[in-house]
């Protein structure tokens, strides 16, 4: 069973730049996988950020880039700023009307 | 704006059924495709099932803990997804989310999740 790979979790300084990952198991992440990345803070449905790997939703800032860092799908947030601690996760697309979520990265802002 | 509302959560006993219902606004229903997600408590977002429009066939999918157990369905006339839960488990519980499938392939908007407790 393929397993959706995210570092459980991360840290970054006010105004620092922050990278976050989503991998697969097995295999290379790429375009095909139609990544995207979901925001959520606890008790809240989840906010999309990015789909289709770069494509910022709507009313995103442009702090958040989604990308394709080697073998992995990438979330880069700069200027990290406090509220954006919160859950990070993203989901890839296995063809056949089948999607599977990473476990989540917990950002911490400190 | 769309919005999604979910509803039919509540307790129930392991080996129980229940159906929650997700009703749909501000969005043409009968041409979305529709997934559910679910979130057990403290852990992480997990893709439950798909249902696609008529006009894609209406065919379902799901994922494997769920599959044979929970069956996903629609009706367009009351812009309104469904979700049937059978033989449920304790591992069930968990916040049920509804959302819009955008092509190519990104989830938008959520709903704010309806909470099913399984438990004796």
């Amino acid at each position: 069973q393929t397993v959706v790979t995210q570092e459980p979790s991360f840290s970054v300084s006010p105004g620092g730049t922050v990278t976050l990952t989503c991998g697969l198991s097995s295999g290379s992440v790429s375009t095909s996988y139609y990544p995207s990345w979901y925001q959520q803070t606890p008790g809240q449905a989840p906010r999309t950020l990015i789909y289709s790997t770069n494509t910022r939703s709507s009313g995103v800032p442009d702090r958040f880039s989604g990308s394709i860092l080697g073998k992995k799908a990438a979330l880069t947030i700069t200027g990290a700023q406090a509220d954006d601690e919160c859950d990070y996760y993203c989901v890839l697309y296995m063809g056949s009307g089948i999607w599977v979520f990473g476990g989540g990265t917990k950002l911490t802002v400190l | 704006e769309v919005q999604l509302l979910e509803s039919g959560g509540g307790s129930i006993n392991p080996g129980g059924s229940l159906r929650l219902s997700c009703v749909a606004s501000g969005l043409t229903f009968r041409n979305a495709w529709m997934i559910w997600v679910r979130q057990a408590p403290g852990k992480g977002l997990e893709w439950v099932g798909l249902i696609r429009s008529k006009a894609d066939g209406g065919t379902t999918d799901y994922g494997a803990p769920v599959k044979g157990r929970f069956t996903i369905s629609r009706d367009d006339s009351k812009n309104t997804l469904y979700l049937q839960m059978d033989s449920l488990k304790t591992e069930d519980t968990a916040v049920y989310y509804c959302t819009h499938v955008h092509p190519p392939w990104y989830f938008d908007p959520w709903g704010r999740g309806t909470l099913v407790t399984v438990s004796s």
